[in-house]
Parts: structure tokens; C-alpha cells; sequence
């Protein structure tokens, strides 16, 4: 059966990065992109972006594009999304969730906290 | 970018009743938006995909109808495990974009 498992929270300073980390299984990885959305507290969804999982194209929200980076690892069926000059508005809870039709599979989630 | 505007923000409604959300899209996305149940503390789940086509596993009291600009996810019979947050999904151009939410809750 399909899953999909993130890593987990954490917590940093303004100014640093993070990277979360989303592994799949159960199914051919390279056959579906994989979406990246965020949720600050008590806000609605915000799509950051989508990665291709076989080509390594993206298409990344336009408020992001400069700092956030998509990447895949084929080899370890992983997809990583990696925020760079953290503020205390990307505190959030980070969701990656496969495309299939609609996206149909989704990770727990990964509270990232922006703090000092 | 395509902007989504979903409505009403809130609703109460009470079990039996039949619920009506609506999400316009500021310009023509054919069918391609999806619907999604938030329950708090979970992550969503998807509901509807391509406006009419319900995932498998869900109830058939919900359904999804529309095309173009304007659409709507209803819940015919409200049980109380539907009382959560929906949201729309347009799937149609990058970036992709959700509607604000809207929050059913119990009357």
C-alpha cells in the first residue's frame, strides 16, 4: 500500500534553513510528482510548489521562488523541500502529498517553528 | 495566477442537513479542481478530483459538480464526522491554488 512518511519537526532561528524530508513507498516513485504545501497556525492550505520525481523540474509558488528548492532522490524514493532565510512566518506545518489523481496521498506533516 | 475564491468562510448546520460550499476560479480552469477534508490536527484528504469524480473510499453523500469558473462540493446528509474545513483545489496552470477554507460546524 502506498505511504508516505516526513520527517520531523524542528526548530530554528530566523535567518537559518531547513530541509524536510518525505519518503514514499508502495508504489513506481517515478510515476508521480509530489506537491509541497504549508499551513501556518490556525490558516488555511498555501501550495508552495510541485516536483517532477523522474526529470527533477519544479514549479515553485512565486513568493518563494529565490529561496525554497525542490529536489528528488530516486534511489532512496525521497523528495526534499529546503526553505532557506527563515522568518517567523514560515512557522507552519509542511505537508508533502503525491499527485496522482488529484493529490491523493499525503505525508503527516512537519511542524517547522521559526524562533529566537 | 489563478485566484480561488471559496465561500461562505463558516457555516453551522446541523446532522441530516444538506451543505452547499461553492469555489469561483477567476478564469476558466475547465475541470480541473479537487476538493479536500481537513479534520483538525490531520492532514487533508481528498475528497473529489477533476470537479465531479469522487475518490474511492469516500461517501457518496458527498459530491462535486461545475466546470469553468464556478463550483461546488455538497454534502447531502451531514454526519458528525463531517463537521471540518474544506478547501479547493485548482489543479489547471501553475501555481496551483487553494480557496480560503470553509469551516462547517456543528448548530
Amino acid at each position: 500500500q502506498v505511504q508516505v512518511v516526513q520527517s520531523g519537526g524542528e526548530v530554528k532561528r530566523p535567518g537559518a534553513s531547513v530541509k524536510v524530508s518525505c519518503k514514499a513507498s508502495g508504489y513506481n516513485f517515478i510515476n508521480h510528482n509530489f506537491n509541497w504545501v504549508r499551513q501556518a497556525p490556525g490558516q488555511g492550505l498555501e501550495w508552495m510548489g510541485r516536483i517532477n520525481t523522474y526529470s527533477g523540474d519544479t514549479n515553485l509558488a512565486q513568493n518563494l521562488q529565490g529561496r525554497v528548492t525542490m529536489t528528488a532522490d530516486t534511489s532512496t524514493r525521497t523528495v526534499y523541500m529546503e526553505l532557506r532565510s527563515l522568518t517567523s512566518d514560515d512557522t507552519a506545518v509542511y505537508y508533502c502529498a503525491r499527485d496522482g489523481e488529484g493529490l491523493d496521498y499525503w505525508g503527516q506533516g512537519s511542524l517547522v517553528t521559526v524562533s529566537s | 495566477a489563478i485566484q480561488m475564491t471559496q465561500s461562505p468562510s463558516s457555516l453551522s448546520a446541523s446532522v441530516g442537513d444538506r451543505v452547499t460550499i461553492t469555489c469561483r476560479a477567476s478564469q476558466a480552469i475547465r475541470n480541473d479542481l479537487g476538493w479536500y477534508q481537513q479534520k483538525a490536527g490531520e492532514a487533508p484528504k481528498l475528497l473529489i478530483f477533476a470537479a465531479t469524480t469522487l475518490e474511492r473510499g469516500v461517501p457518496s453523500r458527498f459530491s462535486g459538480s461545475g466546470s469553468g469558473t464556478d463550483f461546488t462540493l455538497t454534502i447531502s446528509g451531514l454526519q458528525p464526522e463531517d463537521f471540518a474545513t474544506y478547501y479547493c483545489l485548482q489543479d489547471y496552470d501553475y501555481p496551483w491554488s487553494f480557496g480560503q477554507g470553509t469551516r462547517v460546524e456543528i448548530k
